[in-house]
């Protein structure tokens, strides 16, 4: 299975500033073939479903706001706010969909400092 | 508009069964990538299975030989049959749909999650 690993934990930023959350996984999730790394980040906020903000690492799903920015390839991956807003406290998420289990990062909690 | 909404949850005694059910709108769940994903109280999200177009079945470790993925065409509706449960399946369980691209899936719709209680 490959593992992914999350860091920090928890995140405490103030509003207007950059949160970076890191993704680390244990193999590759690049497909070479067609130069996609199988990425995604999802955003839960309290008391509701996961929601899909950026996949082949750095794609915006429809209505995700640009200040939602997505990097990295084979093993290292960085989701990025550039400034925090206070309906973006939440825990990210991510995830590698290249192969079976389709595991998660433990996940980070943002917060307002 | 893409609906996803769960049922079937509930308290149960461990080694006990339940079937949680799927109705989905505005989407047909037996031509995409359905998948369900758990989330223990306070904890993060586990895959737990998906049902391919194809009707291939997979299935994560943890529930391989107890839990059992399918759909119904004339309903539109996901189920996972779920036996001889454990306190450790203790979880919201959603139903999510893979979206297909360039052979991979990343889960774009999600519904609310129905919640599984196991214990004595």
């Amino acid at each position: 299975d490959i593992v992914m690993t999350q860091s920090p934990d928890s995140l405490a930023v103030s509003l207007g500033e950059r949160a970076t959350i890191n993704c680390k996984s244990s193999r590759s999730v690049l497909f070479n073939s067609r130069n996609k790394n199988y990425l995604a980040w999802y955003q839960q906020k309290p008391g509701q479903p996961p929601k899909l903000l950026l996949y082949w690492v750095s794609t915006r799903q429809s209505g995700v706001p640009d200040r939602f920015s997505g990097a990295g390839s084979e093993t290292d991956f960085t989701l990025t706010i550039s400034s925090l807003q206070a309906e973006d406290v939440a825990v990210y998420y991510c995830q590698q969909y290249f192969s079976t289990p389709y595991t998660f990062g433990q996940g980070t909690k943002l917060e307002i400092k | 508009e893409v609906q996803l909404v769960e049922s079937g949850g509930g308290l149960i005694q461990p080694g006990g069964s339940l079937r949680l059910s799927c109705v989905a709108s505005g989407l047909a769940v037996s031509s995409n990538y359905m998948s369900w994903v758990r989330q223990a109280p306070g904890k993060g999200l586990e895959w737990v299975s998906v049902i391919y177009r194809d009707n291939r079945t997979y299935y994560a470790d943890s529930v391989t030989g107890r839990f059992t993925i399918s759909r119904d065409k004339s309903t539109n509706t996901l189920f996972l049959q779920m036996n001889s449960l454990r306190a450790e399946d203790t979880a919201l369980y959603y139903c999510a749909r893979g979206y297909l691209d360039s052979d991979g899936y990343y889960f774009d719709h999600w519904g609310q999650g129905t919640l599984v209680t196991v214990s004595s």
